[in-house]
């Protein structure tokens, strides 16, 4: 089946740290590739997304490059700020399922 | 222009009655989606419509679940017989087409507590 697995949280960081999430997924076929972010009090919001192996996707200064060989989605971010902190989900879609499949979530805070 | 807006956004209802929750899609969507997050499960799909096909119902946990989507615009969820365990913030996405590239956008959730 499909399926994605995500870092464990809660993540706490400094202002201004280097931010990865790692993100794995297993897929019937090709998927597209996805991460979206929930602010606290809001809904969720896609903040990134790749349809194809090596794309990257990028948005706010985060970005997840989709790595067919280790089949990773991992996302980055060179300098979190404090309006980072929110809960990030990674997710996929492969075609014809039409279907979000999520990860289980990462709540990231990050402190001033 | 205006996102996809859902009522009510908090529902508190009691064990054993029915309850019904509605989703309003971006204008001019053809897909839409009914998503639960819940504590327990997590994000999980629950059922999507794309135009005037036969609904995707694969992801609703049983058949106290249902939906419905009028005219190809708005949807409504419609739980019976409410248990402890529906209790979740259960989520509405529409998106422009239904292919695998075209984004999924989200509602503000509807929270709903069975006591």
């Amino acid at each position: 089946g499909n399926s994605v697995t995500q870092m464990e949280g809660p993540v706490t960081l400094s202002e201004e740290a280097f931010l990865t999430i790692n993100c794995t997924y297993t897929a019937t076929g090709y998927p597209s590739l996805f991460w979206y972010v929930q602010y606290p009090g809001e809904g969720l919001q896609l903040l990134l997304k790749a349809t194809k192996a090596d794309d990257k996707g990028s948005n706010k200064g985060f970005e997840a490059t989709y790595r067919k060989e280790t089949t990773s989605f991992h996302l980055e971010k060179g300098s979190v700020q404090v309006s980072d902190s929110a809960v990030y989900f990674c997710a996929l879609i492969v075609g014809g399922a039409q279907k979000l499949v999520f990860g289980q979530g990462t709540r990231l805070t990050i402190n001033p | 222009g205006a996102g996809v807006s859902q009522s009510p956004s908090n529902k508190v209802t009691e064990k054993g009655k029915d309850v019904e929750l509605r989703c309003d899609p971006i204008s001019g969507h053809t897909a839409l989606y009914w998503y639960r997050q819940s504590l327990g499960q997590g994000l999980e799909f629950l059922i999507y419509f794309q135009g005037n096909s036969a609904p995707d119902k694969s992801g609703l946990p049983s058949d106290r679940f249902s939906a419905e989507r009028t005219g190809g615009s708005v949807s409504t969820l419609t739980i019976q017989r409410t248990q402890q365990e529906d209790s979740a913030v259960y989520l509405c996405a529409s998106s422009l087409a239904a292919g695998e590239t075209d984004t999924q956008y989200f509602g503000p959730g509807t929270r709903l507590t069975v006591l």
